[in-house]
């Protein structure tokens, strides 16, 4: 099984739905993670910290499972610039080993 | 913006020749690893630097040697290059305080032939 696994997409949504994205992990000690935004050749960046309680950034909403070991981002009100690669990402080590699944492709449709 | 440079960004080589990529970051950041992206793969983890002279292993790491020994930069060497090493290289820091992510630097386009 691979250490973070992520659904390629890609997901093509029309403007203004709501749209969520899974990742699963493999490490049960994984220590932190995170979900970055990649555009076409382009760096990734971050986009947010996934917190255990769960935490929101604007239209942008991220929750941790522990028990079933995935992680989730929720886009609300999408707009045409949301179009991008989503990647994950894991902690998988107290050495900060991070490791990213293959990312996630969304398309918003006008 | 961590403030990290690659170089060079685009590079042609030949198979069989050495190859080095640089990372240098202004930051201070702790830890600075290297990945490659290439199509139907992801970002895949070279090698990571948890701190000056110290380096490990990442998922794909065969081919690959780092070194570390500053804290502003890391460097990627590629022995002998090989068109199987033909990607784009991603340099990323972080500064290990929890919760904050990791910054990544342009990128370095490497074409093997």
């Amino acid at each position: 099984r691979k250490e973070v696994e992520q659904d390629p997409g890609p997901f093509n949504v029309p403007e203004g739905a709501t749209v969520a994205f899974n990742c699963t992990y493999s490490n049960s000690a994984s220590q932190s993670f995170f979900w970055y935004r990649q555009d076409c050749r382009k760096e990734p960046k971050l986009l947010m910290s996934v917190y255990s309680s769960g935490n929101e950034d604007g239209r942008f909403t991220a929750q941790l499972n522990r028990a079933s070991q995935y992680i989730s981002l929720l886009i609300r009100d999408s707009k045409l610039s949301d179009s991008a690669t989503y990647l994950c990402a894991v902690n998988m080590n107290r050495d900060d080993k991070i490791i990213f699944g293959k990312g996630t492709r969304l398309h918003i449709l006008p | 913006d961590a403030g990290i440079t690659q170089s060079p960004r685009h590079k042609v080589t030949e198979t069989g020749t050495p190859v080095t990529l640089r990372c240098h970051q202004t930051e201070n950041h702790r830890y600075m690893y290297w990945y490659r992206q290439d199509p139907g793969h992801g970002l895949r983890l070279i090698h990571y630097s948890y701190g000056v002279k110290d380096t490990d292993k990442g998922e794909v790491s065969d081919g690959y040697s780092v070194s570390r020994s500053k804290t502003e930069d890391f460097l990627l060497t590629l022995e002998s290059a090989t068109s199987s090493q033909t990607s784009v290289y991603f340099c990323a820091t972080l500064s290990g305080t929890e919760g904050f992510g990791q910054y990544f630097g342009p990128g370095t386009r490497l074409t093997v032939l």
